[in-house]
């Protein structure tokens, strides 16, 4: 079946504008996971839904970020008045449910802020 | 400092080579160890997932958790091009297993 799915594969911004990324996870997973990957970073953690509900949002790095999840499915993190520091690969992920299950990871989407 | 430490690499071997890849950590509490691989613009995907410690074998991949060390390896026998990759290796607590935190990953070259 159709694996994670991310929109755009790739941004670019210019600084101050706001960008809204979109994930489709796999059909009937309820559990899905927003990432960052830098340059040297590794993946971060940011955000997690379980449902529409956000149970650990403990990874979002400043309040110009934000998440939702709508109908148990589609997602969309938004980055207001980006930063040249925003710039990164943001992966989503999705699980069959939350806890120890494995996540399966989107091909990302690519952000450059200019 | 970084709650889990991995060398970046390259790492860069012939065809054929046992490759081993290591991880350490700080926090105690973690329980559950994975290693992820991931293929440039890819998304990574689970290779290996160990609870607690002890050795996992799965075909060419041995995945081993040192708790008392707090050093994780992933051996990867009769190396392929491939193989070729990132490798990411990921843990969480107990009590927190949907947070994945990952080591900054290991680029692995297997050249013919």
């Amino acid at each position: 079946g159709a694996g994670v799915s991310q929109s755009p594969s790739n941004k670019v911004t210019e600084k101050g504008k706001d960008v809204e990324l979109r994930c489709d996870p796999i059909s009937g997973h309820t559990a899905l996971y927003w990432y960052r990957q830098s340059l040297g970073q590794g993946l971060e953690f940011l955000i997690y839904f379980q449902g529409n509900s956000a149970p650990d949002k403990s990874g979002l790095p400043s309040d110009r970020f934000s998440a939702e999840r709508t109908g148990g499915s589609v997602s969309t993190l938004t980055i207001q008045r980006t930063q040249q520091e925003d710039s990164a690969v943001y992966l989503c992920a999705s699980s069959k449910s939350s806890g120890q299950e494995t996540q399966y990871f989107g091909p990302g989407t690519r952000l450059l802020v200019l | 400092q970084k709650e889990v430490e991995q060398d970046p690499g390259p790492l860069s071997v012939p065809e054929g080579a046992i490759v081993s890849l290591n991880c350490t950590y700080s926090n105690s509490a973690f329980q559950y160890f994975m290693w992820y691989r991931q293929y440039s613009r890819k998304g990574p995907e689970l290779l290996m997932y160990t609870y607690s410690s002890g050795n996992k074998e799965d075909g060419r991949f041995t995945a081993q958790v040192d708790k008392s060390s707090k050093y994780i390896s992933l051996f990867i026998r009769d190396s392929q091009p491939s193989d070729s990759a990132t490798y990411l290796c990921a843990m969480t607590p107990s009590y927190n297993t949907d947070k994945l935190i990952f080591g900054t990953g290991t680029r692995l070259q297997v050249f013919p």
